[in-house]
This record gives C-alpha cells, sequence and structure tokens, in this order.
C-alpha cells in the first residue's frame, strides 16, 4: 500500500524558512516523479514543485520560484521541500504527491504551514 | 500558462441524481503524439486529501465506482456523476497536467438539496 507522510508543518514569521518532509513507503520511491501541491484554508488546489526520479530535473510555478526548492534522498525514500522568505500567503496545507505520468496519483494527509507574526 | 475554469461553483443534489460538472481550459490539452487529453479529475472530501479518480480525460483510477465519467476533448471536460450517492458529497477538482506550470481548476462544491 502507497503511503505517504509528511511532516515539518508549524507556525513560522514572515521571511524565515522551514523545511518539509515526506516519508514514502509501500513503493520503489526512485521511479517515480514526486511533487508537492498544497491548499490555502477555504481555498483550491495549487501546485507547487514537482521532482525528476533522480532528482537531476526540478519545476516551479512563479508564486515559489527562487524561493522554494525540492529535493529527494532516494536511499530514504524522502521527499523535501525547503521553504526560504516565507510569506502570508504562503499559508496552506502541503500534501506529498506521487505522480504517475504527469498527474498526481496517491497523496498524503498534508502539513499544515501557517506564516504568522 | 493554462487557465482552467471550473464550473458550477457548487451544486446541490439529491440521492439518485445526476450531476455534470465541467471543466475549460484556455489551451488545447490533447497532445498530438499520443492522441490522449492530458486531463485529470479529483475529488476531496472534508478533512481529507484530494483523490484521483480520473486522468487522461477518460480514464477511471482503479477502484473508482463506475458511475465516475469522464468525457471531452481539446478544451472542453466533463465529469458526469450518475446516481449520486450521500458519499460523492466533496469537492471536485480539474488538473491539467499538459503543461508546466500544472494548474487546477477552482473546484466544485458537492451538497446534498
Amino acid at each position: 500500500e502507497v503511503q505517504l507522510v509528511e511532516s515539518g508543518g508549524g507556525l513560522v514569521q514572515p521571511g524565515r524558512s522551514l523545511k518539509l518532509s515526506c516519508a514514502a513507503s509501500g513503493f520503489t520511491f526512485s521511479n517515480y516523479y514526486m511533487a508537492w501541491v498544497r491548499q490555502a484554508p477555504k481555498k483550491g488546489l495549487e501546485w507547487v514543485a514537482t521532482i525528476s526520479t533522480s532528482g537531476s530535473r526540478t519545476y516551479y510555478p512563479d508564486s515559489v520560484k527562487g524561493r522554494f526548492t525540492i529535493s529527494r534522498d532516494n536511499a530514504k525514500s524522502s521527499l523535501y521541500l525547503q521553504m526560504n522568505s516565507l510569506k502570508s500567503e504562503d499559508t496552506a496545507t502541503y500534501y506529498c504527491a506521487r505522480q504517475l505520468g504527469d498527474w498526481f496519483a496517491y497523496w498524503g494527509q498534508g502539513t499544515l504551514v501557517t506564516v504568522s507574526s | 500558462d493554462i487557465v482552467m475554469t471550473q464550473s458550477p461553483f457548487s451544486l446541490a443534489v439529491s440521492e439518485g441524481e445526476m450531476v455534470t460538472i465541467n471543466c475549460k481550459s484556455s489551451q488545447s490539452l490533447l497532445s498530438s503524439g499520443n492522441q490522449k487529453n492530458y486531463l485529470a479529475w479529483y475529488q476531496q472530501k472534508p478533512g481529507q486529501s484530494p483523490k484521483l479518480l480520473i486522468y487522461y480525460a477518460s480514464t477511471r483510477q482503479s477502484g473508482v465506482p463506475d458511475r465516475f465519467i469522464g468525457s471531452g476533448s481539446g478544451t472542453d471536460f466533463t465529469l458526469t456523476i450518475s446516481d449520486v450517492q450521500a458519499e460523492d458529497l466533496a469537492d471536485y477538482y480539474c488538473l491539467q497536467h499538459y503543461s508546466y506550470p500544472y494548474t487546477f481548476g477552482a473546484g466544485t462544491k458537492l451538497e446534498l438539496k
């Protein structure tokens, strides 16, 4: 069974940094592209980042490009999201997702990030 | 960026009814290489993470009931739920995965009448 468990969320001040983690199990992690998708409170879904199987290719929307960095450790079956220069509009639940093809096939339960002073 | 326009914003239905949710993309999602439409549908129940229902516009994910039907091509897509059950009450989102940045529709809330 595919399992994705996010951690690392919490309350952080604007301008500060936070690193999210996602522990994967139940599949061969190194065979799949992985992604982060977020959802602001009571709002819709927004794709945040995608990383290739080896980690050599990464993709971001303009809203986070230059501030967020996605990475992975295939030996540990783990995905990460380093978030710098956080803004109030980054407040959201962040989901780790396993891609199949180009779509998000499996999702974790999410971790809440609140950016506030 | 490809803009996904989803309608309606909300829908009130009775059990047993059929509902239709629409999604329109600002550019074609049809790949000339494999003739597949790069459009997926998700269901999100309250307090839960999204669940994949449909990919390539019309292919049901394993385990998804056959009352969920995806259709459409190019720029116009539809998710039809026949014989709505109480367990189908949720938010529904379309996603274009044709090109980066991937973009979602704004969502449709399905409620009980």
